[in-house]
C-alpha cells in the first residue's frame, strides 16, 4: 500500500462529458503527480502540484486541468472527452518537490469512453 | 533529456538472479537513477535509487559504473511473483526545482516456473 488513494477506481462515461478524478496524497506529502497510461502512449506526465502550486506541465491537453487544495489533496478535471481519452490515470506524490526524490504511486482510476 | 533505453522483454526462471540494464548516454551531473516496478492495473511501485556505484536494498541491488551511462537492475533469486514491468528512469529538471518524470517502454519480465 502506497498510502496514495484516489477514486473512484472505476469510470464509465460518454463522449462530450467531463468527469473529475480525485487523489489524497499519502500522509505528509506536500507533491502530487498527476500521469495517463494508455495502451498505445505508455506512462505519460501530465502535470503537478506542490503545496497548491502548480510547479511543472507535461503533456497534458487544455481540455484537461488540475488543481491542488489547502488539504493537499488534488483533482483533475478531464472535459468534453474523447474516446482517445480512455486510460488509467495516476496520481503520485512525494514528500517535497526536490529532484530525483522517488514518488509513490495510487492504483490509478480507470476511464472508459463509451 | 535524459532518454533511457531499455530491453523490451526478459524472460528468467524461479530462483534466477535477473538483471535488467538501462542505457542513459545523456545522464546530467545532477541526475539519479531510479527504478520502478509495476503490475497489470497497479501504479508504479519506487524499488530503488542511486547516483554512482552500487545501492542495495532488501529488494534489489543497483549497479552504476563509473561512467553512469548506464545501469543494472539486479533481482536475487527471483520469484513468480515478479513478473512485471520494469521501468528505469532518470531525474530531470525543469523550470524551478520542478521534476518530471519520464517514463520509457520498460521491460517486461516474465518469470518462469
Amino acid at each position: 500500500d502506497s498510502g496514495v488513494t484516489q477514486t473512484p477506481k472505476h469510470l464509465i462515461t460518454a463522449t462530450g462529458q467531463r468527469v473529475t478524478l480525485r487523489c489524497s496524497p499519502r500522509s505528509g506529502d506536500l507533491s502530487v503527480y498527476w500521469y495517463q497510461q494508455s495502451l498505445d502512449q505508455g506512462l505519460q506526465f501530465l502535470i503537478q502540484y506542490y503545496n497548491g502550486e502548480e510547479r511543472a506541465k507535461g503533456n497534458i491537453l487544455e481540455r484537461f486541468s488540475a488543481q491542488q487544495f489547502p488539504d493537499l489533496h488534488s483533482e483533475l478535471n478531464l472535459s468534453s472527452l474523447e474516446l482517445g481519452d480512455s486510460a488509467l490515470y495516476f496520481c503520485a506524490s512525494s514528500e517535497r518537490d526536490r529532484p530525483n526524490q522517488p514518488q509513490h504511486f495510487g492504483d490509478g482510476t480507470r476511464l472508459s469512453i463509451l | 533529456l535524459a532518454k533511457t533505453t531499455q530491453p523490451i522483454s526478459m524472460d528468467s526462471y524461479e530462483g534466477q538472479e535477473v538483471n535488467i540494464t538501462c542505457s542513459h548516454n545523456n545522464i546530467a551531473t545532477n541526475d539519479y537513477i531510479t527504478w520502478y516496478q509495476q503490475f497489470p492495473s497497479q501504479g508504479p511501485r519506487f524499488i530503488i535509487q542511486g547516483y554512482k556505484t552500487k545501492v542495495t536494498n532488501e529488494v534489489a541491488s543497483l549497479f552504476i559504473p563509473a561512467d553512469r551511462k548506464s545501469s543494472t537492475l539486479s533481482l536475487p533469486r527471483v520469484s513468480l511473483s515478479d513478473t512485471a514491468v520494469y521501468y528505469c528512469l532518470v531525474g530531470e529538471l525543469h523550470s524551478g526545482s520542478a521534476r518530471q518524470l519520464t517514463f520509457g517502454s520498460g521491460t517486461q519480465l516474465t518469470v518462469l516456473p
